[in-house]
């Protein structure tokens, strides 16, 4: 596999479910990020890992819990979430240093409905 | 505050051009990032400029101009494959990317 792998790519849930997303990559980056895509808004930075270590919260609703294991994994755990919580779900990585640019690779999303 | 500003919606025909425009307010500037995104799919990187003038790639290419804060992408030679949004994003200070909303290109034959 190459690139950045997300599953499941479709979820629907119950306002009281627990559920994951999980998100793996093949590309040896040090950094691995969730993002939410809601219909014409522009990408919101949830989380950021760098190193395995959390070095960004934007003020995220504790419902969304992630986890980051190693540098090659990252999850998105999700709890009594809400029917505006429904979006798309997008995890990236990238190789962050002074040599880089910052070029976020995507995976194709996890679609997460909440009813 | 920082902003980016793009149009919402854009629409052209198979063959022609299409300069799709962005305008940013950030604090601190590190770059400006294009990335493509098919429906249903991942957003894929197009373009970086960090210095004025123009980059090109293909039938791709992108501009930059820090002193007035903008950025457009330039399509050539339209396909219809080319039918996407397409997101412009700004790096801060902190490294931190602003996005904009994205901007839908519907390609007509």
């Amino acid at each position: 596999e190459t690139g950045v792998t997300q599953t499941p790519r479709h979820l629907v849930m119950g306002m009281t479910n627990k559920k994951s997303l999980k998100c793996e990559q093949h590309l040896g980056h040090n950094a691995m990020y969730w993002y939410k895509q809601s219909a014409k808004k522009p990408l919101e930075l949830m989380f950021v890992y760098n190193f395995k270590e959390q070095t960004e919260n934007n003020s995220v609703p504790s419902r969304f819990s992630p986890e980051c294991p190693n540098s090659s994994h990252l999850f998105l755990h999700l709890h009594t979430l809400q029917p505006e919580d429904s979006a798309l779900y997008l995890c990236a990585s990238s190789q962050v240093g002074r040599e880089n640019t910052g070029e976020l690779f995507f995976g194709e999303g996890s679609r997460l409905t909440v009813l | 505050g920082q902003n980016i500003d793009q149009p919402t919606e854009m629409t052209a025909t198979e063959g022609a051009i299409v300069q799709i425009n962005c305008t940013y307010q950030t604090s601190g500037f590190n770059g400006l990032f294009w990335y493509q995104q098919h429906a249903g799919e991942a957003p894929t990187f197009l373009s970086y400029n960090v210095l004025d003038g123009l980059e090109e790639k293909g039938r791709f290419s992108s501009f930059l101009s820090r002193s007035k804060g903008y950025s457009y992408l330039l399509l050539k030679e339209l396909q219809m494959k080319d039918s996407a949004s397409y997101l412009c994003a700004a790096m801060d200070s902190n490294y931190q990317l602003i996005w904009g909303a994205g901007t839908k290109l519907i390609i007509k034959p």
